[in-house]
């Protein structure tokens, strides 16, 4: 099982740019999560799915936006990137709300 | 609004030298509280699911316990391969709520 694959791993984009991280899972999880983290700043949810078709907001969900039309993928995409979203973003999944499975991350600057 | 505050932010250990890290948490109505390890470049690892007051759970080196307010993970006998930044969260209806976690280091 390849658990939980996000893409790219890096990427660097201009302002005002936008893009797709991809993020699936083959552990046919209904839970899903993409989080945002900065240095020091610990994990911050930015959107989250119970199942597909059903998409909530996080904490931070400004200049996002996100879709679930299938169990397996949980797309983030960013619109008119700004160099507030430089971070490090991680998709998880879960069948149990807390034991959440994490990709390796995509590390994104914008500049 | 449910919160997590861990202590210290970093800390800096002799391999051998036991030591706590502190997970203070509000919630209402606590359904859980849940260690993560952080390994540096990587995504969070499940550790430890805690529910109850005075429940315990260890793995190897690491024991964690909960009380009504806070949690510690108590490592003992470090290894340098302990070293790692550790994720306490608690949930909050259909989502964890992390702390900033505490950054170990463990010097040979």
């Amino acid at each position: 099982n390849a658990g939980v694959t996000q893409t790219p791993k890096f990427r660097i984009l201009k302002i005002g740019q936008s893009m797709t991280l991809q993020c699936t899972q083959d552990m046919n999880h209904n839970y899903m999560y993409w989080y945002r983290q900065d240095p020091g700043m610990g994990l911050k949810l930015i959107y989250y799915s119970v199942g597909a078709g059903i998409t909530d907001k996080g904490e931070v969900p400004n200049g996002y936006n996100v879709s679930r039309s299938t169990t397996e993928d949980f797309p983030l995409r960013l619109e008119l990137a700004a160099p507030s979203q430089t971070s490090v973003y991680f998709c998880a999944s879960s069948s149990r709300v807390y034991e959440q499975y994490f990709g390796p991350g995509t590390r994104l600057t914008v500049t | 609004e449910d919160q997590v505050t861990q202590s210290p932010e970093a800390l800096r250990l002799q391999e051998g030298e036991s030591s706590s890290l502190n997970c203070s948490y509000t919630v209402s109505g606590l359904r859980g509280l849940f260690w993560y390890r952080q390994d540096p470049g990587k995504g969070p690892e499940f550790l430890f699911t805690l529910y109850s007051a005075g429940e315990e759970k260890e793995k190897e080196r690491l024991k964690a316990t909960l009380t009504k307010k806070e949690s510690f993970l108590h490592i003992t006998a470090p290894k340098p391969e302990d070293s790692a930044t550790y994720l306490c969260a608690v949930q909050s209806l259909e989502k964890l709520v992390f702390g900033k976690g505490t950054k170990l280091t463990v010097n040979p």
